[in-house]
């Protein structure tokens, strides 16, 4: 138990749906992150958050929107996605953005169909 | 570009062998260095960090790594492995000039035969 939780665990979606993933955390950090994993690829960092604001945006096209409503939530909105899109989207938090460890959940497997 | 490389993509052990993965990364300034695992199913999860002082340090579940700073490299030991070590391992340095950004190897998958 890492005191990250992500719903839902799986998600299946087509190209023109438009579904929100949520990550929760209860570790009272200020920092958070989403993460996407690819098979056979290094995790690609896609958002941080640090309290409250966005303060990382690497490149991610914009049918992915974050949000983060308080320092507990963390959402990632996706729509009119494609099938390389399909991944495991990871969430993550640490106490800051400094050099503390990051504390994952266990991840949405996303398949776009 | 800051990059981290590590060698094997897969790695098959007995029990009891020794283990050693090697990650060697670009930056040339200072650097955090962390070490991630993945047991199958589970999520990911900090194995050991380094910010500072002893270069050898030592993680959790009998796992050690040394960082040496000439060969840009951090690997990751342990001297007999278990069936349970069975997982992906990912090595992580980060810039200290980067507030968050950890640049993650590709992982390895370690497999141990029983």
């Amino acid at each position: 138990e890492t005191g990250v939780t992500q719903t839902p665990r799986h998600l299946v979606m087509g190209m023109t749906n438009k579904k929100s993933l949520k990550c929760e955390q209860h570790l009272g950090h200020n920092a958070m992150y989403w993460y996407k994993q690819s098979a056979k690829k290094p995790l690609e960092l896609m958002f941080v958050y640090s309290l409250e604001e966005r303060v990382e945006n690497n490149s991610v096209p914009s049918r992915f929107s974050p949000e983060c409503p308080n320092s507990s939530h963390l959402f990632l909105h996706l729509h009119t996605l494609q099938p390389e899109d399909s991944a495991l989207y990871l969430c993550a938090n640490s106490q800051d953005g400094l050099a503390y460890e990051q504390y994952f959940g266990p991840g949405t497997r996303l398949t776009v169909t | 570009a800051q990059s981290v490389s590590q060698h094997n993509h897969h790695v098959i052990l007995s029990e009891a062998a020794s283990l050693e993965l090697g990650c060697n990364y670009s930056y040339g300034g200072t650097v955090n260095l962390f070490w991630y695992v993945q047991y199958p199913g589970q999520h990911l999860q900090l194995l050991l960090k380094y910010f500072s002082g002893d270069p050898l340090v030592k993680g959790i579940k009998g796992f050690e790594a040394e960082f040496i700073k000439s060969k840009f490299s951090f690997n990751l030991r342990k001297p007999s492995v278990q069936w349970s070590d069975t997982a992906e391992y990912f090595c992580a340095p980060r810039s200290v000039d980067s507030n968050y950004q950890l640049i993650w190897g590709a992982g390895t998958k370690l497999i141990i035969k029983p």
